[in-house]
């Protein structure tokens, strides 16, 4: 049973540089989300996508970019990573039931 | 979307109940109420979810009373491993989706 999967476990990218964050589900959920989490604080949702082919920001959305053009796909864009991305990255997929099914994160280190 | 207000954080010893209160005054009608548990270097994991009165899983139950702009999540008799971040949602159940809003949540620790 795999659920979120979620790519790469860990990366160090240098400021400057772009990295695309997999995301992929494997229960036909409609709606995916992506969050962030720095130490010690809770998950901050940076954009969401309610369908394939739509996607809303969500509370921090500014230096990140996503796409959905499928049912099980969601990645994750950073175009020019800076410091202040360093996280940890939490994809999610939701059903009609609402309840939320999480990956196990991307720890992702900008120096 | 309602806002909602938890303890920061709590202290329990293994072998008691804790109750986890979370405040959600604006609490709109079609709303429910979503409890998650968070461990260490882990993505949240869904514990319970309800609507109103009191409704009872294998781990917790969860109490709202009548006004529903609070809730209350019971876990009984912690143990270590009880020791994690809970969440506290409120939101409509979303036909596709919707813009699923985190807390800080509430850190419990379970003492031995």
């Amino acid at each position: 049973i795999a659920g979120i999967t979620q790519a790469p476990t860990s990366q160090i990218l240098a400021a400057g540089r772009r990295m695309t964050l997999r995301c992929t589900q494997d229960m036909r959920h409609n709606a995916m989300y992506w969050y962030r989490q720095d130490l010690g604080l809770g998950l901050r949702l940076i954009h969401y996508s309610n369908t394939a082919g739509t996607t809303g920001k969500g509370e921090v959305p500014d230096g990140y970019s996503v796409s959905r053009a499928n049912t099980d796909d969601f990645p994750l864009t950073l175009a020019s990573a800076v410091p202040s991305q360093t996280s940890v990255y939490f994809c999610a997929s939701s059903g009609l039931a609402g309840e939320l099914f999480f990956g196990e994160g991307s720890r992702l280190t900008v120096l | 979307l309602a806002k909602t207000t938890q303890p920061i954080s709590m202290d329990s010893y293994e072998g008691q109940e804790v109750n986890i209160t979370c405040s959600h005054n604006n609490i709109a009608t079609n709303d429910y109420i979503t409890w998650y548990q968070q461990f260490p270097s882990q993505g949240p994991r869904f514990i319970i979810q309800g609507y109103k009165t009191k409704v009872t899983n294998e781990v917790a139950s969860l109490f709202i009373p009548a006004d529903r702009k609070s809730s209350t999540l019971s876990l009984p008799r912690v143990s270590l491993s009880d020791t994690a971040v809970y969440y506290c949602l409120v939101g409509a159940i979303p036909r596709g989706g919707f813009k699923t809003i985190f807390g800080a949540g509430t850190r419990l620790f379970v003492k031995a």
